[in-house]
C-alpha cells in the first residue's frame, strides 16, 4: 500500500538555526498537505501544494513539491521556540475523498 | 466559527468493553474523518463520512465503526476493546468533499486497561 516516509524522525536545533524535513511517497501524489502538531495538541493545517515543482512561502517557512510529485520538503529559517512540534506531510489516500495518508512525522525541538 | 469539538476528551475503559466517541464538525462542513494516533503507528485513517454516507474506510477491524447524522455530527464506536486500542482518536472536518484541508478537533484520549 501507499507509504509516506519522513526524515529525520527527530531534530534538535539551537534557536536561530535552520531546519528541514523531507517527505517521500511511494506513489505519485496529486497534491501534498503539511500539518503541524504542537506537544499535547492536534494537527493544524499549514499548506497544500498541488503543482509539480511548486514552492510556497509562509514567513520563515518554505514548502516545496518535487518535480515528480513524489517528494516534498519543509524548510524553516531561523527557528524559534514557537516552532516546536511535530511536522507531518500528508498525501491523498487510496479511495479518494478527504482520506489522508500521513507521513511518519518529524519532531522538532528548539533549544535556547 | 467554532472549531471541531470532540467528546469526551479523556476516557478510561477496560478490555472487552465498548466505547462511543462523538465529533461535531465546523458548522457547514459535511465531511468528517476519523484518525487514530499512536506513538508506534502514527496517524492512521479510520473512515470518512460525507452526507451521512461512509465514503472510505481504513485498514481497521470491524470492531471499529462509525456513523454520521443529518446535522453532520459523527460518532465512532469501538467494540470489544483491546489494550492496543489505547490511542488519541482525532476527528477532522472539511468544507468540501475532495482533497481539502482538514480541521482537526482536540481528540479523545482513550486508555484501555
Amino acid at each position: 500500500g501507499q507509504q509516506v516516509m519522513q526524515i529525520p524522525q527527530y531534530q534538535h536545533v539551537q534557536e536561530g538555526e535552520d531546519f528541514t524535513t523531507y517527505c517521500n511517497s511511494s506513489t505519485t501524489l496529486s497534491n501534498i498537505q503539511w500539518y503541524k502538531q504542537r506537544p499535547g495538541g492536534h494537527p493544524v493545517f499549514l499548506i497544500q501544494l498541488v503543482k509539480s515543482g511548486e514552492v510556497k512561502k509562509q514567513k520563515r517557512l518554505t514548502f516545496q513539491f518535487g518535480e515528480a510529485k513524489k517528494n516534498s520538503s519543509l524548510h524553516i529559517t531561523a527557528t524559534q521556540t514557537t516552532d516546536v512540534g511535530t511536522y507531518f506531510c500528508a498525501g491523498p489516500g487510496a479511495g479518494g475523498g478527504n482520506k489522508l495518508t500521513f507521513g511518519t512525522g518529524t519532531q522538532l525541538k528548539v533549544e535556547l | 466559527k467554532a472549531g471541531v469539538t470532540q467528546t469526551p476528551r479523556y476516557l478510561i475503559k477496560t478490555r472487552g468493553q465498548q466505547v462511543t466517541l462523538s465529533c461535531s464538525p465546523i458548522s457547514g462542513h459535511r465531511s468528517v474523518s476519523w484518525y487514530q494516533q499512536t506513538p508506534g503507528q502514527g496517524l492512521q485513517f479510520l473512515f470518512e463520512y460525507f452526507s451521512e454516507t461512509q465514503r472510505n474506510k481504513g485498514n481497521f477491524p470491524g470492531r471499529f465503526s462509525g456513523r454520521q447524522f443529518s446535522n453532520s455530527r459523527s460518532e465512532m464506536n469501538v467494540s470489544t476493546l483491546e489494550l492496543g486500542d489505547s490511542a488519541l482518536y482525532l476527528c477532522a472536518s472539511s468544507s468540501t468533499n475532495w482533497d481539502n484541508e482538514q480541521f482537526f478537533g482536540p481528540g479523545t484520549r482513550l486508555t484501555v486497561l
